[in-house]
This record gives C-alpha cells, sequence and structure tokens, in this order.
C-alpha cells in the first residue's frame, strides 16, 4: 500500500533556532519526492522536488534530503522565522503519476 | 501571471442541495487536478483532467460527485446531494504538462454542509 509517514506531528521551536522534520516512504514505483509548505487557510506551496537519482536539494533556509535505498526523506530549516510556521507536507509521487500525501507536521516557531 | 484561482473561497450548503466549486488554472495550464482536505488530515486525491477530458478520477466517489473542465471556461467540480461528511476543504492545483510536473495550487474552497 502507497504510505507517506511524517515525523514529528508537530513541533515547537524558538526564533532563529534550526530543526529537522522526518518523511518515511512507501510506493512502489517511485518517481519524485516532494516538500510543500501549507499555511493555515491557503493552498500547499512547493518547496523542493527530487529524483531518486538526487540527495540533496536546497531553496533557500530550506534544504531537502533524500535516500532513496531506505525510503526516508528530511525537511531542515535553518534559522527559523515567525513566518516559517505553517504545515510542512511530504509528498512521494509513483511511477504511475499519483501523488501520496503525509499528513504533514505542524511547525509553530515561537518568538 | 495570476495563480490558480477558486471560487467561492468559502461555501456553506444544507445536506441535500447541490454544491459546484469553480477552478481557473493558471494561464498556459491545461493540466487540473482536485484534491480534498478533511479536517487534521492530509490531502487526497480526487481527479485529473485535461481539457475536456477526465484522465484520472480513481480519487472520486462514484456517487454524486463529478467534475469536468470544459474547453472554454473553468474546471468544475459538482457535488450533488452534500451530506455532513463532504464538509471539507477542496482544492484545485494546475500544471503545464503532465502529473511530472510541479503542481501550483488554489487557496481552496471550504465547504460546509449544515
Amino acid at each position: 500500500k502507497n504510505q507517506v509517514e511524517q515525523s514529528p506531528q508537530s513541533l515547537i521551536i524558538l526564533e532563529g533556532k534550526n530543526c529537522t522534520l522526518q518523511c518515511n516512504y512507501t510506493v512502489s514505483p517511485f518517481s519524485n519526492l516532494r516538500w510543500y509548505k501549507q499555511d493555515t487557510g491557503r493552498g500547499p506551496v512547493s518547496l523542493t522536488i527530487m529524483t531518486f537519482s538526487e540527495n540533496t536539494k536546497s531553496n533557500g533556509r530550506y534544504t531537502a534530503t533524500l535516500d532513496a535505498d531506505t525510503k526516508q526523506s528530511s525537511l531542515h530549516i535553518t534559522a527559523s522565522q515567525l513566518s516559517d510556521s505553517a504545515s510542512y507536507i511530504c509528498v512521494a509521487q509513483t511511477g504511475f503519476q499519483k501523488l501520496v500525501f503525509g499528513t504533514g507536521t505542524r511547525l509553530l516557531v515561537s518568538p | 501571471n495570476a495563480g490558480v484561482m477558486q471560487n467561492p473561497r468559502h461555501l456553506v450548503r444544507r445536506r441535500g442541495q447541490e454544491a459546484r466549486l469553480r477552478c481557473s488554472p493558471m494561464k498556459g495550464h491545461s493540466h487540473v487536478y482536485w484534491y480534498r482536505q478533511l479536517p487534521e488530515e492530509g490531502l487526497k486525491f480526487m481527479v485529473y483532467l485535461q481539457k475536456e477530458n477526465i484522465i484520472d478520477e480513481s480519487g472520486m466517489p462514484k456517487e454524486r460527485f463529478s467534475a469536468e473542465f470544459p474547453k472554454e471556461g473553468p474546471s468544475i467540480l459538482r457535488i450533488q446531494q452534500v451530506v455532513r461528511g463532504d464538509s471539507a476543504a477542496y482544492f484545485c492545483a494546475s500544471s503545464p504538462q503532465d502529473r511530472n510536473y510541479e503542481q501550483y495550487f488554489g487557496p481552496g474552497t471550504r465547504l460546509t454542509v449544515t
């Protein structure tokens, strides 16, 4: 069964600190791994897309990693800002072009 | 270039009524996707359309739900005889080509069934 699991479910960090969000996926066949940011009441916004041959990809203060062997991905946020408070969603795309969404990690950056 | 637009942003319907949700993709995008997000849950794929064609409707309930993307005008997701369980946020996304490309999401329509 195609599945994406994320941890932690929620996280509170102080402004300026770093954090890492985890994602484990079980999809077959695997095509690519995406991270989205979703602000409350808004649609998801793409942060990174990685194919199986890519190990890491950065977008500003966001760095995603992918280990296709262990089927794990992480999203590292550096020097967090209040505006980083949002849900971060890990999405795996199968070779049949279906997107499988995780339930997200809810991040709160506290001043 | 305006982003994906959805309207209405909020929709309240009584049980048994019809709900009609609209999505205008980004300019130049001919592929549209509809997703549903229940409270505290992840997005779930419903249907994938190209102009005048349904490509994949495997995530859409067989009854009461339908979707279209006509040659002219927005994509429409129609829910007939709504029930309380249909209350959710419905997101539309578009891409310039098929699903291997990045999808751009609209702000969503929040449907409340009373």
